[in-house]
């Protein structure tokens, strides 16, 4: 059975702090893995890791995939009150996106 | 923003009503996809189509069907609802599944069956 797993499930930082989120993955025909950032409402695309680009950074964010050991991580640097929300993996089987439960990152001032 | 749009974006029901959610997108994407969201859980597939009239289960499809008579509409319908299904429902789209890339999210329908 296909599965993401994220750990933790949640984290409780102060600003300025760096965060590793993790992710595994057992997939059948992986083909991509993507991290979304949810706060009130709808999940919003941060990075898709493929075979071709194994490594992503946007501002204090970055995501890497190690596609032997199937698991992806998501690192914030010099974390803000903005960056509090629910981090989401999820990775593709075919043309299926299976999401994990999420880690829940509260950043206090 | 894609242009994704879910209605009703609040119900609340009784136990055995029928409920129809519907998911209305105006970027001509061909997949179309129901997710759940419940604490604990994370998004889970309901079910999902890969083009008009064209659809699959997903994960936890017990309990509801779907309907894509046009591109831009995907309809979801809970033939008679339960309290397990209330819950956060989000539609998303996207362009091609081939691509394996970004989905498109909707803001939502939170529905409550009591």
């Amino acid at each position: 059975e296909d599965k993401v797993v994220q750990s933790p499930l949640s984290l409780v930082v102060h600003e300025g702090d760096t965060v590793t989120l993790n992710c595994s993955y057992e997939v059948t025909n992986f083909r991509s893995l993507l991290w979304y950032k949810q706060e009130k409402k709808a999940p919003t695309f941060l990075f898709m890791l493929t075979s071709s680009g194994i490594e992503k950074k946007s501002g204090r964010l970055s995501s890497i995939l190690d596609k032997k050991e199937l698991f992806s991580i998501l690192n914030i640097t010099a974390t803000q009150t903005g960056d509090s929300a629910v981090y989401l993996c999820a990775s593709y089987n075919t043309d299926k996106l299976i999401f994990g439960t999420g880690t829940r990152l509260q950043v206090f001032p | 923003d894609a242009g994704i749009t879910q209605s009703p974006r609040h119900k609340v029901t009784e136990t055995g009503t029928p409920v129809t959610l519907r998911c209305h997108q105006t970027e001509n994407h061909r997949y179309m996809y129901w997710y759940r969201q419940d604490p604990g859980h994370g998004l889970r597939l309901i079910h999902y189509s890969y083009g008009v009239k064209d659809t699959d289960k997903g994960e936890v499809s017990d309990g509801y069907s779907v309907s894509r008579s046009k591109t831009e509409d995907f309809l979801l319908t809970l033939e008679s609802a339960t309290s397990s299904q209330t819950s956060v429902y989000f539609c998303a789209t996207q362009a091609r599944a081939r691509e394996a890339g970004e989905l498109f999210f909707g803001e939502g329908s939170r529905l409550t069956v009591l």
